[in-house]
């Protein structure tokens, strides 16, 4: 199986404030690597997929990279609306397996 | 509206069967692959289940935790996905959320639709 690895598991920021949160795989996988934002007592919204392709309706201050084992989401400009939890997730093979998720509180 | 609504959870004893089902609606759901997840409380996400579209053999997939015990299944007729859950454990108490993969290009098992869940509590 493959273990995903994100850090920090939490991160203070202030609006405005530029973020950026990793996620590492144990194997490679090209881009197979999704990002989703979840909210409390709200399902995951999907982010990011292929590593870097935005979602459709999804704000442009959010971006992903990377490819092989390691990879980033970054956020710039924070605006309220961003304070959540940040998963990461890969779609290289079954089992589908998570991050332990980052949670990003307002400073 | 495209949606996904989930239903079937509660509580129930350790050892009892359960089915949930994901009534899809606002998409043509026989084309897309379907999924569940599960969060235990206060926890991360988890992957449960996988089953294709019927165009792809309508072939499924599981996690090593609910293999042989969990079965998922379609209705294209009705679109509504389900998760049979037997023999069910204390650590299979969580949120189940349903959703539907993405069909972007590139977006291998990215999940762009999900259900607001169904709480699923096993305890004695």
């Amino acid at each position: 199986d493959i273990q995903m690895t994100q850090s920090p598991s939490s991160v203070s920021a202030s609006v405005g404030d530029r973020v950026t949160i990793t996620c590492r795989a144990t194997q490679g996988f090209s881009t197979w690597l999704v990002w989703y934002q979840q909210k409390p007592g709200k399902a995951p919204k999907l982010l990011i997929y292929a590593a870097s392709s935005l979602q459709s309706g999804v704000p442009s201050r959010f971006s992903g990279s990377g490819s092989g084992t390691d990879f980033s989401l970054t956020i710039s400009r924070l605006q309220p609306e961003d304070f959540a939890t940040y998963y990461c997730q890969q779609g290289k093979s079954f089992p589908l397996t998570f991050g332990q998720g980052t949670r990003l509180e307002i400073k | 509206e495209v949606q996904l609504v989930e239903s079937g959870g509660g509580f129930i004893e350790p050892g009892r069967s359960l089915r949930l089902s994901c009534t899809a609606s606002g998409f043509s759901f026989g084309d897309y692959a379907m999924t569940w997840f599960r969060q235990a409380p206060g926890k991360g996400l988890e992957w449960v289940s996988f089953i294709r579209s019927k165009i792809y053999g309508g072939t499924t997939e599981y996690a090593a935790s609910v293999k042989g015990r969990f079965t998922i299944s379609r209705d294209d007729s009705k679109s509504i996905a389900y998760l049979q859950m037997n023999s069910l454990k204390t650590e299979d108490t969580a949120l189940y959320y349903c959703a539907r993969e993405s069909i972007a290009p590139n977006g291998n098992h990215a999940f762009d639709i999900w259900g607001q869940g169904t709480m699923v509590t096993v305890s004695s």
